[in-house]
C-alpha cells in the first residue's frame, strides 16, 4: 500500500524567512508526485508535479525537489499570502488516476 | 464551466437520513473523482468514473455510499443511512483523462455534518 508522510505537520515562519517542507514517500512504481495547496474551506489547487529523481520545478517562491524516497517544498523568503496547507500525492503502479495523499503541513507566515 | 462546482457547500442533516451531493466537472473532462477529507487530514479517494462507467469504487467506506454519473458528466454522491463518522468534506475532481500522471482540478467541496 502506498504510504505518504508529510513533515512537520505545521511550520510558522516570518515574512522572509526561508523553509523546507518534506514528503516521504513508500510505493511501488511511482508515476508521478504531486504538491498542491489548499486554503481554508476551498478544495486543493495544484502546483507541481514530479516524475523521476533528480527533477526540479519552480513556480514563484516555491521550488519542488525529488528523490528515490522524498520530495522536498523549499519556500523562498515566503509572504503572508503563502499561507495555507501544502499537501503531497502520490501516483503509482497500474493506478495510475488515483491520487494518495499525506496529512499535510500547515504553514503560517507571519508579517 | 471555468472550474468544478460542487453543491451544496454545506449540509446538515440528523443522523439516519439520506443525502445527495452533486458535482458538475469542467466542461470536456472524461474523468471525474470523488475523495472525502476529514479534519486534519489529506483527501482519500472514494470512487473514479471514466465516462459514465465507474471504473473503480475501491474507496467508498460500505455499501450505504454510491456515486452515479448517468450522462458522463454530473455526478452525484448518494449516502444512506447517514452516520456521525460520515461528517467531512466530500471533494469532487474532473481531469482530462485518466492516462499517465494527469493533473486533478478539485471543488471547493461539500462539508457534510451529521448530528
Amino acid at each position: 500500500e502506498d504510504q505518504v508522510t508529510q513533515s512537520p505537520e505545521a511550520l510558522r515562519l516570518q515574512e522572509g524567512e526561508s523553509s523546507s517542507l518534506n514528503c516521504s514517500y513508500t510505493v511501488s512504481g511511482l508515476r508521478g508526485l504531486f504538491w498542491y495547496r489548499q486554503d481554508p474551506g476551498k478544495g486543493p489547487e495544484f502546483l507541481f508535479t514530479l516524475y523521476s529523481a533528480g527533477e526540479e520545478k519552480e513556480k514563484e517562491r516555491l521550488k519542488a525537489t525529488l528523490t528515490k524516497k522524498e520530495s522536498f517544498l523549499h519556500i523562498t523568503a515566503p509572504k503572508p499570502e503563502d499561507s495555507a496547507t501544502y499537501l503531497c500525492a502520490v501516483q503509482a503502479g497500474s493506478n495510475d488516476y488515483k491520487l494518495s495523499f499525506g496529512a499535510g503541513t500547515t504553514v503560517t507566515v507571519r508579517a | 464551466g471555468a472550474g468544478v462546482s460542487q453543491t451544496p457547500s454545506n449540509k446538515v442533516t440528523e443522523k439516519g437520513k439520506y443525502v445527495e451531493l452533486r458535482c458538475d466537472p469542467i466542461s470536456g473532462h472524461t474523468a471525474l473523482y470523488w475523495y472525502r477529507q476529514s479534519l486534519g487530514q489529506g483527501p482519500e479517494f472514494l470512487i473514479y468514473f471514466q465516462g459514465t462507467g465507474a471504473a473503480d469504487d475501491s474507496g467508498l467506506p460500505n455499501d450505504r455510499f454510491f456515486a452515479v454519473r448517468p450522462e458522463g458528466s454530473v455526478s452525484t454522491l448518494k449516502i444512506q443511512r447517514t452516520e456521525r463518522g460520515d461528517s467531512a468534506v466530500y471533494l469532487c475532481a474532473s481531469s482530462r483523462s485518466s492516462s499517465g500522471a494527469n493533473v486533478l482540478t478539485f471543488g471547493a467541496g461539500s462539508r457534510l455534518t451529521v448530528l
